[in-house]
C-alpha cells in the first residue's frame, strides 16, 4: 500500500545534539513538507521541497536542515543551532493534478514525531 | 492575513450536541483536507474533499467551492471526539508551497 512513513514516533535528545528525523513516502508525490507545531499552536512550515533536489525555506527555518536527494525521502535535520527543538514534527507529501487539477490531486500526512531534548 | 481560516478556535460542546467547524481559504484549491489530532497523538486524515459532500460515520463533510468554504459536521458527539481539527488544502500557487493549513479547531466535548 502506498504511504507515507515518518520515523521515529518518539524521539528523545541531549541538548548540543544534531537529530534527524525520517520522512518516506511511496506514492510518487513531488511535493514534500516539514512542519512544527508547539503545545496549543498551528502548524508552522518549516521547508519545503518540490522537486528533487531543491527545497525552500518555509516561516521557521532556523536551526533546521533538509535534503532531497530522492524523490521518496525528505529528512529533516534539527541542528543545535535551533533553540528550542522539543515540538511536534509532522512530515506530509502532495500531488496537484495537471491543468485545472485534473487527474491526481492528494495529500498525504505522517503520524507525526515527539521530539524532547534534554 | 491566513490563506485558510478556522473557526471556531475553540469548541466546548455537551456529549450528543451537533457540531459544525468551518474552514475558508483564500486561494485557488484543488482539493481540501480534514485532519484530527487527539492530545499527544499524531495526525490522522478524515476526509479528502474535491467537491460535493462526504459522510463517514458520525462525521459529514461538505465543500462549495464558489465560494470557497467548507464545513466539518459531528453528528451526536461523544467525548471521543474530543480533538483538534485541522483544515489543509492542495492550492495552487500557494505563497509557501502548495499544501496550506489552517491554524486548527480544538473541540471539547463535555459527558
Amino acid at each position: 500500500d502506498g504511504g507515507i512513513t515518518q520515523s521515529p514516533k518518539y524521539l528523545f535528545r541531549k541538548e548540543g545534539q544534531n537529530v534527524t528525523l525520517s520522512c518516506e513516502q511511496n506514492l510518487n508525490h513531488d511535493a514534500m513538507y516539514w512542519y512544527r507545531q508547539d503545545p496549543g499552536q498551528g502548524l508552522r512550515l518549516i521547508y519545503y521541497s518540490q522537486i528533487v533536489n531543491d527545497f525552500q525555506k518555509g516561516d521557521i527555518a532556523e536551526g533546521y536542515s533538509v535534503s532531497r536527494e530522492k524523490k521518496e525521502s525528505f529528512p529533516l535535520t534539527v541542528t543545535s543551532a535551533q533553540k528550542n527543538p522539543t515540538a511536534f514534527y509532522l512530515c506530509a507529501s502532495s500531488i496537484m493534478g495537471g491543468v485545472g487539477g485534473a487527474g491526481r490531486n492528494e495529500a498525504f500526512f505522517g503520524q507525526g514525531t515527539r521530539l524532547t531534548v534534554v | 492575513k491566513n490563506e485558510v481560516e478556522q473557526s471556531p478556535q475553540n469548541l466546548t460542546a455537551q456529549e450528543g450536541e451537533f457540531i459544525t467547524i468551518n474552514c475558508s481559504y483564500s486561494v485557488g484549491i484543488s482539493a481540501l483536507h480534514w485532519l484530527q489530532q487527539h492530545p499527544g497523538g499524531g495526525i490522522v486524515s478524515l476526509f479528502m474533499l474535491s467537491s460535493g459532500k462526504k459522510k463517514h460515520g458520525r462525521l459529514i463533510a461538505t465543500i462549495n467551492i464558489q465560494e470557497k468554504h467548507s464545513s466539518l459536521h459531528i453528528t451526536a458527539s461523544h467525548p471521543r471526539d474530543s480533538a483538534v481539527y485541522i483544515c489543509a488544502v492542495i492550492a495552487y500557487g500557494g505563497s509557501q508551497g502548495n499544501l496550506i493549513f489552517g491554524k486548527g479547531t480544538k473541540l471539547s466535548v463535555k459527558p
